[in-house]
């Protein structure tokens, strides 16, 4: 099966940037994708990595390493808004596309 | 555009009873998908559609679990008869084309109580 380990939770100071990291398990995936979701909210996408390397949208990068098993998702400019759920998710795999989640990162922004 | 829709918002009903949750994905996306969380747990993938087909329902916890998207377009998915353990968000998500780029649009979810 696959398995994914993000921290539970992080604070940061707005304006600053944060890095949440995720590593995984897994025997085979097309990519890893990073969700957000606000108060239990849908989840929204915002990036993903199928090859190795860093991907740029705006405010958020995410980083993937198929080699090291690890990726991260990287905030810039911190706003209050960002704070929120952030779920690193490998999706599929010999397939199958289903998206298989960590259990998340809470992210608190401060003033 | 509308986004994906589920309805209801919130269900609570007795351990026994049956409930069905109906989920509208963005027009014109063939793939839908099931998933749920239940309280402390991550987001679990329940199955996959093609059109009307199941493509992948590796995920339904136990024959208690009915999903169909008859005529391709909406999806509903009943659980009969509910359990405790049943208790969580269920989502519905979405997207375009069965590409391994493609993002899924997720629904805002259905919060059903077991009691």
């Amino acid at each position: 099966g696959q398995s994914l380990e993000q921290p539970s939770e992080v604070t940061a100071v707005e304006g600053a940037i944060v890095q949440i990291n995720c590593t995984y398990q897994t025997s085979g995936f097309y990519g890893l994708s990073w969700y957000q979701q606000h108060d239990g909210g849908a989840p929204t996408f915002l990036s993903y990595n199928a090859l190795d390397g860093l991907e740029e949208t705006g405010r958020f990068s995410s980083f993937l390493s198929r080699s090291d098993s690890y990726g991260y998702l990287l905030l810039q400019e911190l706003q209050m808004k960002d704070s929120a759920s952030y779920f690193c998710a490998l999706q599929g795999g010999a397939g199958s596309y289903q998206l298989t989640f960590g259990k998340g990162t809470k992210l608190s922004v401060i003033p | 555009e509308a986004g994906v829709t589920q309805f209801p918002s919130h269900s609570v009903i007795e351990k026994g009873q049956t409930v069905t949750l109906r989920c509208d994905p963005i027009s014109g996306h063939d793939n839908l998908y099931w998933y749920r969380r239940v309280m402390g747990k991550e987001i679990k993938f329940l199955l996959h559609f093609v059109k009307e087909s199941k493509q992948d329902e590796s995920g339904m916890p136990n024959n208690r679990f009915l999903a169909e998207r008859t005529g391709g377009t909406y999806s509903t998915l009943k659980v009969q008869p509910a359990e405790l353990e049943d208790s969580g968000v269920y989502f519905c998500a979405s997207s375009q084309g069965t590409s391994r780029y493609n993002e899924q649009f997720f629904g805002p979810g259905t919060r059903l109580t077991v009691l």
